[in-house]
């Protein structure tokens, strides 16, 4: 059965404290591994797509990157904005279908 | 370019009564989408469009629920004789279809039944 697990539930980090986020997935061939990120009240926002072991993505202060059983969120130097929940998805080649399997989320709180 | 809608934002009905929901994909998607999102919970897949037709409905919870979609863009999702447990935020997401499975989302309807 394809399944996500984020890890940890909730992250509390102090402004400029780096630290990863971690998605472990299990799936029957991947189409696409997705990272969103979920502030209170509004729906998620699309961050990257990562198709292949090996692949990396960047963007600001986000760098998210691949392999065969896991991604993780890397996120270096955090700001309070960055605050939110940070939502993982695997598309699988199964069937016909382009249903997202979704993890639970893990909610990163920036302290100034 | 504009992203996807959904109206109202905030529904608060009477149980018993029937509620419909409104989704405004990105112009162009071909692929639509309806979630459902409860309090502390991840989002549950109910519906999957591509164009005017659901190959997929399996997470719809019972026949209360139905969704349509016209035009191969606006969908409305229905739940009838509502029921307290369907309080939630019911969001929609459309993508391109072809070329990318993104799917991009809307701000989420607040449905509360009393």
């Amino acid at each position: 059965e394809d399944q996500v697990t984020q890890s940890p539930e909730a992250l509390r980090l102090q402004e400029g404290e780096s630290s990863s986020l971690n998605c472990s997935y299990t799936v029957s061939g991947l189409r696409g591994l997705f990272w969103y990120r979920q502030d209170p009240g509004k729906g998620p926002e699309f961050l990257f797509t990562l198709y292949s072991a090996g692949e990396e993505k960047e963007k600001e202060r986000l760098k998210a990157t691949l392999t065969k059983k896991e991604s993780f969120l890397h996120i270096t130097a955090p700001k309070p904005e960055d605050s939110a929940t940070y939502l993982c998805a695997v598309q699988s080649y199964a069937g016909n279908n382009r249903k997202l399997i979704w993890g639970l989320g893990t909610s990163l709180a920036v302290n100034p | 370019g504009a992203g996807v809608s959904q109206s109202p934002s905030n529904k608060v009905t009477e149980k018993g009564k029937d509620v419909e929901l409104r989704c405004d994909p990105i112009s162009g998607h071909t692929a639509l989408y309806w979630y459902r999102q409860s309090l502390g919970q991840g989002l549950e897949f109910l519906i999957y469009f591509q164009g005017n037709s659901a190959p997929d409905k399996s997470g719809l919870p019972s026949d209360r629920f139905s969704a349509e979609r016209t035009g191969g863009s606006v969908s409305t999702l229905t739940i009838q004789r509502t029921q307290q447990e369907d309080s939630a935020v019911y969001l929609c997401a459309s993508s391109p279809g072809t070329g990318g499975y993104e799917q991009f989302f809307g701000p989420g309807t607040r449905l509360t039944v009393l």
